[in-house]
């Protein structure tokens, strides 16, 4: 069983701070998504990385994929209340359609 | 509006009671998935479809059963509901992995 490792599980910080979430494993993921899940709603798809070392960016939200493909980063520059929510990577094994690896999240609260 | 579509958004169920959580999408995706969700466990797979008329086992599948009827639709039974069935549970379809998944926004149950 392919295990994702996501740190912190919990992070509370002042709006305009800096902030870095890691997505750790010992499997090597064909790809790596991230998705972001607000109360009462499923999750979102915010990036897909497959690439090692790919870096992508969506506006204040920088996302990397190690060069190893088997862990992950997302670094929000300046974060605002409405970034507040629960983060999650999902790894592709790249076996098929059986299912992407879910880390357990991380809830961030971003406190005005 | 495009994606996938959950019913119901909440169901309260006695220890013994059946039911059958729906799931519909209008994305023409081959790709279906189920899973739940608990707190500091994350998204776990129960079961997923490949294509119409496949179906196969995730990592969580004992006492539940599915049935992809068609393209668009794929339902989850439960037979007799336990306690432990207790969850938050998500339909997904995607194209390619890749390209992530949509998800529904959820069914809230409740086992007593």
């Amino acid at each position: 069983t392919q295990l994702l490792e996501q740190s912190p599980q919990f992070l509370s910080i002042q709006e305009g701070e800096n902030l870095t979430v890691y997505c750790n494993s010992s499997s090597v993921f064909s790809s790596l998504q991230w998705y972001r899940q607000e109360p009462g709603e499923g999750p979102v798809l915010l990036v897909t990385v497959v690439t090692g070392g790919e870096v992508k960016k969506l506006k204040r939200l920088t996302f990397q994929f190690g060069d190893a493909r088997k862990d992950s980063s997302l670094h929000i520059t300046a974060a605002q209340t409405g970034d507040t929510g629960l983060y999650l990577c999902a790894g592709d094994s790249g076996g098929g359609a059986d299912g992407l690896t879910f880390g357990k999240g991380t809830h961030l609260i971003i406190q005005p | 509006n495009a994606g996938v579509t959950q019913t119901p958004k909440f169901q309260v169920l006695k220890t013994g009671q059946s039911m059958t959580l729906q799931c519909a999408q209008d994305m023409n995706h081959n790709s279906m998935y189920w899973y739940r969700q608990d707190p500091g466990m994350g998204l776990r797979l129960i079961y997923y479809s490949a294509s119409e008329g496949t179906t196969d086992k995730g990592e969580v599948p004992n006492g539940y059963n599915v049935s992809r009827l068609n393209k668009r639709e794929f339902s989850l039974r439960l037979e007799s509901a336990a306690p432990s069935q207790t969850s938050v549970y998500f339909c997904a379809s995607n194209l390619l992995t890749v390209y992530g998944y949509t998800f529904g926004s959820g069914t809230r149950l409740t086992v007593v």
